[in-house]
């Protein structure tokens, strides 16, 4: 069975410094892997998501995550935040029509930028 | 396009009480899910959908009952509402040919 974990709760980081949120995941078949974005009081939307070809995915925002097959991993990545970054981020995962079309989502990370 | 839609935005139930919660999509897509939210748990799937007529359990369907008549609709029922449902529920949809979802802005659900 496919799951998802997201190996930091919080990440704290100040403003214009690089962010790393890491996610792993567990498949036995092929999957796609999604980002996406929490800002507070709204529903999620989708950052990036990668279902083929090149395993650097670019997204909204400045964000960019690396499909590594071998090491089972869909980090993402920012090289400067901003304050509007604060958010809540959840990685994703879905095995398609193996997976009967569902999305197992990480418990997510809260990312806080400081000033 | 509205996208999803969800009411009401905010609701507190007594335990035993039944209440429906209306998610609305405009993208003509066939799936649709529901999701509930719990601090650091991530979104859990309660029950989805890959058409009308056709509803299918997910992780955590105990205690609720969906239906889908319209591709447009899925309405999410509690019927015997009981403190550990207290949460906040999201509808999501998504096209046939992409498996990225868009999501509803939420319902915040308590139960007392």
């Amino acid at each position: 069975a496919q799951s998802v974990t997201q190996l930091d709760s919080q990440v704290p980081v100040f403003e214009e410094a690089p962010v790393e949120l890491r996610c792993n995941y567990s498949s036995s078949v092929s999957v796609y892997l999604f980002w996406y974005v929490q800002y507070p009081n709204q529903g999620l939307q989708l950052l990036l998501k990668y279902l083929s070809g090149s395993t650097l995915v670019k997204g909204i925002n400045g964000f960019e995550a690396e499909f590594n097959k071998s090491q089972t991993s869909f980090h993402l990545r920012k090289p400067s935040v901003h304050i509007s970054d604060t958010a809540e981020y959840f990685c994703a995962v879905s095995e398609g029509p193996t997976g009967g079309f569902k999305t197992i989502f990480g418990a997510g990370t809260r990312l806080f930028v400081k000033a | 396009n509205a996208g999803v839609t969800q009411t009401p935005k905010f609701r507190i139930l007594k335990i035993g009480q039944s209440m429906t919660l209306q998610c609305t999509q405009d993208m003509n897509h066939n799936y649709m899910y529901w999701y509930r939210q719990d601090p650091g748990m991530g979104l859990k799937l309660i029950y989805y959908s890959v058409g009308a007529g056709i509803t299918d359990k997910g992780e955590v369907p105990n205690g609720y009952n969906v239906s889908r008549s319209t591709t447009e609709d899925f309405p999410l029922r509690l019927e015997l509402a009981a403190p550990s449902q207290t949460s906040v529920y999201f509808c999501a949809s998504r096209p046939q040919d992409t498996y990225e979802q868009y999501f509803g802005p939420g319902t915040r659900l308590t139960v007392t």
